[in-house]
């Protein structure tokens, strides 16, 4: 059983189109993350959610906004893509936010190629 | 400055050899410690955890935790050619904020 899983693996789009990426995880966690990985392999954060509730908010454009209907899924939707939104955008899970020895688990990724 | 530096390499070693692998980190008040390898196009896996100076075996790796001196490192011994990927240090400050280095590739040479 997959316990991280992003759906699309791969999303190849137009500039200005809207987009969403889902992640589930089954490992019972209750916090989530999403990051941005560029192409020199920068992992960067975007957003963390605990428990449904938004913890972590980066320095990310407005046309980013994370939802997370119960605390297994948080989705990504991105709105007006722009070619430097290319990247693999991988979604992470963890027990608990607060403990500062949680190991995060990280899904597959999806590579997002914007033309 | 990056909260999280290595050495992008790439770092090449021979089979069998000893591949040693550096990060530094700005916030002295960093708690934990993570080493992540990435295989080319997968997702980054998590390999060993360290939390307390001096350090940390477990099977052919080593972490080691200064944190007087900001740095942590990774010692792979008898390198085989499935360790090649990038490996990543990452770093959490205060719960839940996780900051990654940019990496080092790594390549063991048959």
């Amino acid at each position: 059983d997959t316990a991280v899983s992003q759906t699309p693996k791969y999303l190849v789009t137009q500039m200005g189109n809207d987009k969403s990426i889902k992640c589930e995880q089954n490992l019972g966690h209750d916090t989530m993350y999403w990051y941005k990985q560029d192409s020199k392999k920068f992992l960067k954060i975007m957003f963390s959610y605990n428990n449904k509730e938004l913890i972590i908010n980066e320095t990310v454009p407005n046309r980013f906004s994370p939802k997370s209907p119960d605390k297994a899924h948080l989705n990504l939707h991105i709105n007006s893509l722009e070619l430097g939104d290319s990247a693999v955008y991988f979604c992470a899970s963890s027990q608990d936010w607060e403990s500062l020895q949680e190991t995060q688990y990280f899904g597959p990724g999806t590579r997002l190629l914007v033309l | 400055q990056k909260e999280v530096e290595q050495n992008s390499g790439p770092l090449s070693v021979p089979e069998g050899a000893i591949a040693s692998l550096n990060c530094t980190y700005s916030d002295r008040g960093s708690q934990s410690f993570f080493w992540y390898r990435q295989y080319s196009g997968k997702s980054p896996e998590l390999i060993m955890s360290i939390y307390s100076n001096g350090d940390k075996e477990d099977g052919r790796f080593t972490a080691q935790l200064n944190k007087a001196s900001q740095y942590v490192s990774l010692l792979i011994r008898d390198s085989q050619p499935s360790d090649s990927a990038t490996y990543l240090c990452a770093v959490n400050n205060r719960g839940n904020q996780f900051y990654f280095g940019t990496g080092t590739s790594l390549t063991v040479i048959p």
